[in-house]
């Protein structure tokens, strides 16, 4: 049965203090890793696709990289608006195969 | 460009009751998913919708079901409603759902049953 497994299930963090949040899974046949955040009362919002090991991904104070075990969201210099929860998902198999979820990492930025 | 639609944002029923929720894909998108979010279970697949077919289907009882129209946007039922029902349902678009095309959610429909 695929997996995905995400830690911690909360951190908080002051202003400025970087830190990493990791999404391990166990899949057969990974077509892609996706990372989403989500702020409260709102839909995922999509952030990174990942495909292969090795590869990395950068958006403003966001990193995303990729090994054949785990993904990792590094998080540089956060502000007190990068708070949410932030989610990872894998696609496997055929591509009309829903995403298989983690439960997320609630992530709390204090000023 | 307009993002995924969904109506209602709220919705109360009671148990036994059928619900409708309804899904307007961003344009130009075709396939269309549905899952469903709550506390315990975290995000769960229910079902994908393409062409007016649904291709895959996640681990629910058939009180859960879907259509597609023609313009792609997706309608999903819930018969027979039971307290455990209550949940964020989402719904995600993407251009055809094939490889790894990432999806984009609406904000959901927030479900509670009495």
């Amino acid at each position: 049965e695929d997996q995905v497994t995400q830690s911690p299930e909360a951190l908080r963090l002051q202003e400025g203090e970087s830190s990493s949040l990791n999404c391990s899974y166990t899949v057969s046949g990974l077509r892609g890793l996706f990372w989403y955040r989500q702020d409260p009362g709102k839909g995922p919002e999509f952030l990174f696709t990942l495909y292969s090991a090795g590869e990395e991904k950068e958006k403003e104070r966001l990193k995303a990289t990729l090994t054949k075990k785990e993904s990792f969201l590094h998080i540089t210099a956060p502000k007190p608006e990068d708070s949410a929860t932030y989610l990872c998902a894998v696609q496997v198999g055929g591509g009309a195969d829903g995403l298989t979820f983690g439960k997320g990492t609630h992530l709390i930025i204090q000023p | 460009k307009a993002g995924v639609t969904q109506t209602p944002r709220y919705l109360i029923k009671t148990r036994g009751q059928q619900v409708t929720l309804s899904c307007s894909p961003i344009s130009g998108h075709r396939s269309v998913s549905w899952y469903q979010q709550t506390p315990g279970q975290g995000l769960q697949f229910l079902f994908e919708y393409f062409s007016e077919t649904q291709r895959n289907k996640g681990n629910f009882p058939g009180r859960f079901s879907g259509r597609q129209f023609s313009n792609s946007r997706s309608e999903m039922n819930v018969s027979t409603l039971e307290l455990g029902d209550s949940a964020l349902y989402l719904c995600a678009s993407s251009w055809t759902g094939e490889g790894s095309q990432p999806q984009h959610f609406g904000d959901g429909t927030r479900l509670s049953i009495l």
